[in-house]
């Protein structure tokens, strides 16, 4: 089975509202990192989470590693934050990343 | 202005055909790595690379050979194409491996194979 799970898989927001994005990993790992994938295509880094929280902005990453999961909060969403949020997290040392399916998200106006 | 070049952004290749990715990154980085996303699929690592040597392989068939003939290239070698290949395939780079380690990923170059 998948290492890193994602939910939910899609979601539709209200520009304004807020969104909570999980990822829940079935193994250990050395560190967590979230990505912003664009429409287009190209990945952008968000966060790199190993453990505890971190706030970017709209954005909020809190990783628990005892409870296996990370969680990505954005909060007052905008039409611009449409595209697929990735999760993936780190084994080894070779630098090596295990990705989620991600979460679809469309920001109506 | 992009710092990790993928050439081409799109390719379209004949089944049996050999193809090479370029990628280059001009962020000083020390770690270079390939990844390949097909549709459902989630996005696979296949080759890292520090300093020019192989760290990690987890592709299964030696069709694919990543090529670095500098520290800050890391091309990538697919012959014997497949329609199965068919995916985008993202380069990507980091500082070093082994933790503490953003990822800087390419725009990808989707190959598509006939």
């Amino acid at each position: 089975g998948q290492q890193v799970q994602q939910s939910p898989a899609s979601l539709v927001l209200q520009e304004g509202e807020n969104a909570e994005l999980q990822c829940n990993f079935s193994t250990s790992l050395n560190s967590m990192q979230w990505f912003y994938q664009r429409p287009g295509g190209s990945l952008v880094s968000l966060f790199y989470n190993p453990s505890g929280t971190k706030h970017s902005g709209r954005l909020t990453s809190t990783t628990v590693i005892k409870e296996r999961r990370s969680s990505l909060h954005i909060s007052s969403s905008q039409t611009t934050d449409s595209g697929t949020y990735l999760c993936a997290l780190e084994k080894g040392n070779t630098g090596k990343l295990i990705f989620g399916l991600g979460t679809t998200l469309q920001v109506q106006p | 202005d992009p710092k990790i070049i993928q050439k081409p952004k799109y390719l379209v290749a004949v089944t049996g055909s050999e193809k090479i990715l370029i990628c280059e990154q001009y962020l000083g980085h020390n770690a270079m790595y390939w990844y390949r996303q097909s549709a459902k699929k989630p996005l696979e690592f296949m080759f890292s690379y520090s300093y020019q040597k192989l760290m990690d392989n987890q592709t299964a068939s030696s069709r694919f050979q990543p090529q670095s003939s500098k520290k800050n290239h890391l091309d990538l070698q697919i012959t014997a194409l497949k329609p199965d290949d068919s995916a985008t395939y993202f380069c990507a780079s980091s500082r070093g491996t082994g933790g503490q380690n953003t990822l800087y990923f390419g725009a990808g170059t989707r190959l598509s194979v006939l």
